[in-house]
């Protein structure tokens, strides 16, 4: 089992409408990562969370640490958000900063 | 200011050769890791440079080597290339280390083996 797990692996859904994408993990951490990458392989960082809830624009991410569970929404979606969205973790207790990375879900937005 | 900048964008190899990838962190940036990202699956973690000193190495074997330099900047040298290297291979900079910082990502040098 990955220590890092995303649901849905694959998402389509009509613009507007209102998207949620969750990540569970089963280690420490000191903190999440949500990403975005799109098909030209490039990496946007979207939040860093090590509690409660944060929101940029149209995008809120909140975790949940005694769950062990976080998850990104968007509101009124657009074709433009079409991307890959990736949750990463870095573990607690110290050592490297090297995140451990869910598979990332698929997201379409239809016109 | 620019970003993290990696080079090659593509790369076409043999089994059995050797490469090297460069990566430019962002001005200021002290911290380097790699990241390996086989198609359909996420990145995998397989170095970190602060310092010029590699602190942290994911489950790699030894043919994957890395260095940085006193401007930060870093190389990573896969030796005797493997059909299963092809991937695409991230750089992300930080500020620092040991500490949550965000992680700026480049857009990676594709490398296909045949």
């Amino acid at each position: 089992k990955n220590e890092v797990e995303q649901s849905p692996q694959n998402l389509t859904a009509q613009e507007g409408e209102f998207i949620t994408i969750n990540c569970s993990y089963s280690v420490g951490i000191s903190a999440l990562h949500w990403l975005q990458q799109h098909p030209g392989g490039g990496i946007v960082s979207l939040f860093m969370l090590s509690s409660g809830k944060k929101k940029h624009g149209r995008l809120i991410a909140t975790i949940n640490i005694q769950e062990k569970h976080s998850s990104l929404h968007i509101t009124a979606s657009h074709p433009r958000d079409s991307a890959v969205y990736i949750c990463a973790v870095r573990r607690s207790g110290g050592g490297a900063d090297g995140l451990t990375f869910g598979k990332g879900t698929h997201l379409i937005i239809q016109p | 200011d620019a970003g993290v900048t990696q080079s090659p964008t593509h790369l076409i190899k043999t089994r059995g050769q050797q490469v090297t990838l460069r990566c430019s962190p962002i001005s200021g940036h002290k911290s380097v890791s790699w990241y390996q990202q086989v198609l359909g699956q996420g990145p995998q973690f397989i170095f970190q440079y602060y310092e010029k000193e590699e602190r942290g190495r994911g489950n790699f074997p030894d043919r994957f080597s890395a260095r940085q330099f006193p401007n930060y900047s870093s190389e990573l040298n896969v030796n005797a290339l493997l059909l299963g290297d092809s991937a695409l291979y991230l750089c992300a900079s930080s500020l620092l280390s040991g500490r949550n910082q965000p992680q700026h990502f480049g857009d990676g040098t594709r490398l296909s083996i045949l």
